[in-house]
């Protein structure tokens, strides 16, 4: 089973400020078949970024994703308000796991 | 728009059973595989079951195999879970999600609010 590994565990900036995420994996991907997935508080997951770059529908272009193999990073640009929030990797070429996740807070 | 609206959560005693339904609207069901993730209070996401588009392959997490039995009704639009000898660390808040496509590799694109699931004496 891939496991995922994910930081910082949490990440604190102010908005405006640029965010970059770690993932790292067990293991190699197969063809790159990695998400992120923000989540609000009392919200579900939402999607942001599938096949490790690719910008979900509605997602802003402040959100950038990179990587292969065993490391992925989500990149958002200039922090908003509403990007506060819990950040979640997954893999989905095979097991489907999760990252333990990366909160995001303010400063 | 893609709507999934879990329900059956409640409150159960440990080594009960439970069935949740999730139903769907806003696309075509039977073309895509579903899902159930679970979030236990405070925790991570942990993806649980998979099951195809048409019903033929059926996935689980090591910690509900043999326990879980993820099925479709594609007459209904609807997905379900029947949760047998359940247990304390089944607690958590169970998600409907709907797969990017038919078959495996599908990333989740849409995901329902979640039905609560509590397993204490």
């Amino acid at each position: 089973e891939i496991v995922l590994t994910q930081s910082p565990g949490t990440l604190s900036l102010s908005p405006g400020e640029r965010a970059t995420l770690s993932c790292r994996a067990s293991q190699s991907l197969t063809s790159s078949y990695l998400a992120w997935y923000q989540q609000r508080p009392g919200q579900p997951p939402r999607l942001v970024i599938y096949g490790a770059s690719n910008r979900a529908t509605g997602i802003p272009d402040r959100f950038s994703g990179t990587g292969s193999g065993t490391d992925f990073t989500l990149t958002i640009s200039r922090l908003e308000p509403e990007d506060f929030a819990v950040y979640y990797c997954q893999e989905y070429g095979s097991s489907r796991t999760f990252g333990q996740g990366t909160k995001l807070d303010v400063k | 728009e893609v709507q999934l609206s879990e329900s059956g959560g409640g409150l159960e005693q440990p080594g009960e059973s439970l069935r949740l339904s999730c139903a769907a609207s806003g696309f075509g069901f039977s073309s895509y595989a579903m899902s159930w993730v679970r979030q236990a209070p405070g925790k991570g996401l942990e993806w649980v079951s998979a099951i195809s588009g048409g019903g033929y392959g059926t996935y689980y997490a090591d910690s509900v195999k043999g326990r879980f039995t993820i099925s479709r009704d594609n007459s209904k639009d609807t997905l379900y879970l029947q949760m047998n000898s359940l247990r304390a660390e089944d607690t958590a808040l169970y998600y409907c999600v709907k797969g990017s496509g038919s078959a495996r590799p599908y990333f989740f694109d849409s995901w329902g609010q979640g039905t609560l699931v509590t397993v204490s004496p």
